[in-house]
């Protein structure tokens, strides 16, 4: 069965400091993977997927992403975190059985930014 | 602008009670689905249709129920069988279920109980 693990439910990091939200994966198949952002009681925004057309796949506000078939890992960095990045980030992979569409999420971490 | 509305954003129900949660989209989706999102614990999926008139159960349907009469529309109903229904309820949809394509989200519905 398809799993996603987020290592770490709560990061800190200082405003202007590298982000670094880890993410690992279980799949039998060639994966597609997502991350999503939430903030306070909104629903989920895409920040970036990856669909086998790159390894380093970039979304927005910055965000960018680095798959690593060997490590089975999708880890989500940013340069500098902004203040507005404070949320709470979900990576996801696609189930790739029966054709559902169906996304398994992983656990969520909360990003805090501190000034 | 195309996207999913959700309604209400909070609800309460009393026990025993059955309440219906709205979702609609505009963007043309062929895919519709309901997330519960309990603290700590990701979002997991209750219920999801591929097409209009058909839909299957996902992981924890037990207490809910949907219909989808309509592309634009799938509502949730939570039941007095589901015992314990606080949390926030999220629906999405999706061009189709093809592994590339991201699914779009509501801004959700926080149900408490009374």
């Amino acid at each position: 069965a398809q799993s996603v693990t987020q290592l770490g439910s709560h990061v800190s990091v200082s405003e202007g400091a590298l982000v670094l939200l880890r993410c690992n994966y279980s799949s039998s198949v060639p994966p597609y993977l997502f991350w999503y952002v939430q903030y306070p009681n909104q629903g989920l925004q895409l920040l970036l997927k990856y669909t086998s057309a790159a390894t380093l796949v970039k979304g927005i506000n910055g965000f960018e992403a680095e798959f690593k078939k060997s490590e089975t890992s999708f880890h989500l960095t940013k340069p500098s975190a902004h203040m507005s990045d404070a949320a709470e980030y979900f990576c996801a992979v696609r189930d790739p059985g029966g054709n559902t569409g169906k996304l398994i999420f992983g656990q969520g971490t909360t990003l805090q930014v501190k000034p | 602008d195309g996207g999913i509305t959700q309604s209400p954003k909070y609800l309460f129900r009393k026990e025993g009670q059955n309440v219906t949660l709205s979702c609609e989209q505009n963007l043309n989706h062929d895919a519709m689905y309901w997330y519960r999102q309990d603290p700590g614990q990701g979002l997991r999926l209750i219920y999801y249709s591929q097409i209009v008139n058909d839909f299957q159960k996902g992981d924890i349907a037990e207490g809910y129920s949907v219909s989808r009469e309509k592309k634009e529309s799938f509502p949730l109903t939570v039941t007095s069988a589901q015992k314990n229904p606080t949390a926030f309820y999220l629906c999405a949809s999706s061009t189709g279920t093809a592994s590339n394509q991201p699914q779009h989200f509501g801004d959700g519905t926080r149900l408490s109980i009374l």
